[in-house]
């Protein structure tokens, strides 16, 4: 039974470019969040997508944007990158229906220079 | 908003011993969830135990265990028996459930995290 998979695992991107990150669910997962978490920091909530709809969204701008597909994957797409952009983004996923808690990927490195 | 704190940027503890890792939370919602969550240096998040703000009975998993005072708003973690793989960052962290309208449910809050380091 794969867990939450997300691609890729390292990227580096120079200020100004566009970043597309990528995120399959655990199986039998249909939400999705996403989290960005800055060195020595906890993860900050970006956004959640449920039913291919952004349901919740954090304190980020709208450089930040994301995606869910019909089968339950999701992007997340940040425009205009900055330097404070660099951080681990994880992807995590649960059951909307239950919602007792989420399953993380193991994240994407973003490094932005 | 909800706020979650832990006030130990770093701890140790002999292997076989035990610790305990605090965590205090500020809301003012009656139903939640609360998580700890370890992360390795392999970066994913693994959830620890879990504690639902209306069960009085703490929660436990092994050799981790709670201790949850809701009056209080603690939620402390125990780790009996310490190994080598117990290393890594502990975070707590606070969740709205979906019963709940409005901003928030389902949104993880994290603390900014337990170094922990477990010394032969």
């Amino acid at each position: 039974d794969a867990g939450v998979t997300q691609s890729p695992t390292h990227l580096i991107k120079t200020r100004g470019q566009q970043v597309t990150l990528r995120c399959s669910p655990k199986s039998g997962h249909d939400t999705v969040s996403w989290y960005q978490q800055a060195l020595g920091q906890g993860p900050q909530f970006i956004f959640q997508y449920y039913e291919e709809e952004e349901r919740q969204r954090g304190n980020f701008p709208d450089r930040f944007s994301g995606h869910q597909f019909p089968n339950y994957s999701s992007e997340l797409n940040v425009n205009a990158l900055l330097l404070g952009d660099s951080a681990l983004y994880l992807c995590a996923s649960t059951i909307w229906r239950r919602g007792e808690g989420y399953t993380f990927g193991s994240g994407t490195r973003l490094t932005v220079v | 908003a909800q706020t979650v704190t832990q006030s130990q940027p770093e701890m140790s503890v002999q292997d076989a011993e035990t610790v305990t890792l605090s965590c205090t939370y500020d809301t003012s919602e009656n139903n939640y969830y609360l998580f700890w969550y370890k992360q390795p240096p392999s970066r994913q998040m693994i959830l620890v135990i879990r504690q639902e703000a209306y069960k009085q009975q703490n929660a436990t998993e092994n050799r981790f265990s709670v201790n949850f005072q809701k009056a209080a708003k603690s939620f402390s973690l125990k780790i009996s028996d310490s190994q080598l793989g117990d290393t890594a960052m502990y975070f707590c962290a606070f969740m709205k459930p979906r019963a709940y309208s409005g901003a928030g449910s389902y949104q993880l809050t994290f603390g900014k995290g337990t170094k922990l380091s477990v010394i032969p």
